[in-house]
């Protein structure tokens, strides 16, 4: 079992690009979480994901973020328009989701470094 | 609304001392608690949490409530435990079942 995999690991894009960022969960997980990290700063929950079904976005900026976990696929996670503000390292965990609650054991990938210029 | 603090980025210790990371929240549910770690060039991966009570690579942490603390402890520091540590705090009052982060710290263990 390969882990939860993240890719790219780097990513730089220009102001007003779209950034996309994939994450696969690992085998037999049917629960994705985002998270985004700024500098010097705590892991920030953007958005909780099942298959087909956004069941928290919270997290997530009203304008130019999204995200999706298709029935078949990776989740992606879609920033438009980039600004600079966006940079930050993006984590994607997964859970098997029948823990119940937050007692889920969650595993994270390695993260996408996202750079704006 | 979930918060955590950790009051420490960087703790810096000398192998064999005693360790506590600190970590308080604020939460107005029955509180699940937890410690995530991130050594050198890997991922975050859980290193305990409370309703398992269990001593992980010599470390545990016990739920304070009447203090809303969650403090890692480890008495005898080594110097593979240098990594980023991060607490963690659910709860699903609002039905949402995502982990609210403290902003970490990382402990050095010098030789």
């Amino acid at each position: 079992n390969a882990g939860v995999m993240q890719n790219p690991r780097h990513l730089v894009r220009r102001r007003g690009q779209e950034a996309r960022l994939r994450c696969s969960p690992m085998k037999g997980h049917s629960h994705v979480y985002w998270y985004r990290q700024l500098p010097e700063e705590g892991l920030k929950f953007m958005v909780y994901l099942q298959k087909e079904n956004i069941i928290d976005e919270s997290g997530m900026p009203k304008e130019r973020f999204s995200a999706e976990f298709p029935k078949e696929g990776p989740s992606i996670l879609r920033i438009q328009q980039v600004v600079r503000g966006d940079s930050a390292a993006y984590f994607c965990a997964s859970s098997t989701g029948t823990e119940g609650s937050t007692n889920e054991k969650l595993f994270f990938g390695s993260g996408t470094q996202l750079s704006v210029l | 609304a979930q918060r955590v603090t950790q009051p420490e980025k960087l703790l810096s210790v000398f192998k064999g001392a005693p360790v506590e990371l600190k970590c308080n929240y604020s939460y107005s549910g029955s509180p699940e608690l937890f410690w995530y770690v991130q050594y050198s060039r890997q991922r975050l991966q859980l290193l305990l949490r409370h309703i398992s009570r269990e001593s992980i690579k010599g470390f545990t942490a016990d739920l304070n409530k009447g203090e809303t603390s969650f403090h890692l402890k480890k008495p005898f520091a080594q110097e593979e435990d240098s990594a980023m540590y991060y607490c963690a705090l659910g709860g699903a009052y609002t039905g949402r079942r995502a982990l609210t982060f403290g902003s970490g710290t990382r402990l050095q263990v010098q030789p």
